[in-house]
């Protein structure tokens, strides 16, 4: 699996964006990134996921630079029910397969 | 939303004892897993399940642990004779063929 490599913590003002960073420079050409979040002890949570295009949906931005290497993970108004443990997964390809978890990034949002 | 439930929500046991872990995964999905977390560590990959039988298990997943698809809407894991050191969160996911979708996950607790 290629390895990602994430900052331990981050720290967000409340109503500010979070952004989160990952390096996945490993990746190869078919292979996806995902992002998940844990908050406390409940079940992951899928967040987002790409391949090469940026990708938006309700709960957050993926931005993938464009030789793949790295990717940004956008709370664009964090709240204070964001603070959780961030996980930036790959490869992951289509179809099933074992999610392989590291020690993410614990953002902390602050009123 | 559709989402993956679990049951029970704790469960606590003698060592030697078997345990059966119950999930519900979302309606129309084809691929099933397990995770653990033991307290303070990663979520770690157990199995994976799609098409009535194992596609992929990871070395934690010894004879001591089964899973079973016994009807159209339940995935169990079983533990023949629980250890202590099995006591964790146990989380199960299932998927469509991109995302995972996890459940609460059931507290197990060995004694």
């Amino acid at each position: 699996d290629a390895k990602t490599t994430q900052p331990p913590s981050m720290d967000c003002a409340e109503g500010r964006a979070a952004n989160l960073p990952c390096n996945h420079s490993t990746i190869s050409g078919n292979e996806y990134v995902y992002w998940y979040r844990q908050i406390h002890s409940q079940g992951p949570q899928y967040i987002i996921h790409g391949l090469k295009n940026n990708e938006t949906n309700e709960m957050a931005s993926l931005i993938i630079t464009e030789d793949r290497k790295s990717s940004t993970l956008i709370l664009p108004h964090a709240t204070l029910r964001d603070t959780a443990v961030y996980y930036c997964i790959a490869p992951l390809k289509r179809g099933a397969q074992k999610l392989v978890f590291g020690q993410g990034t614990r953002l902390t949002i602050n009123p | 939303e559709p989402e993956v439930t679990q049951t029970p929500s704790h469960q606590v046991t003698q060592m030697g004892q078997e345990v059966i872990l119950r999930c519900v995964p979302i309606s129309n999905h084809l691929y099933f897993y397990w995770y653990r977390q033991i307290l303070g560590q990663k979520v770690e990959f157990l199995v994976s399940f799609y098409n009535n039988e194992i596609s992929e298990k990871s070395e934690i997943f010894d004879d001591q642990f089964s899973v079973e698809r016994p009807d159209g809407s339940n995935f169990t894991l079983k533990i023949r004779s629980t250890k202590l050191e099995d006591s964790a969160m146990y989380f199960c996911a299932s998927s469509e063929e991109w995302s995972q979708y996890f459940g609460p996950g059931t507290r197990l607790l060995v004694l």
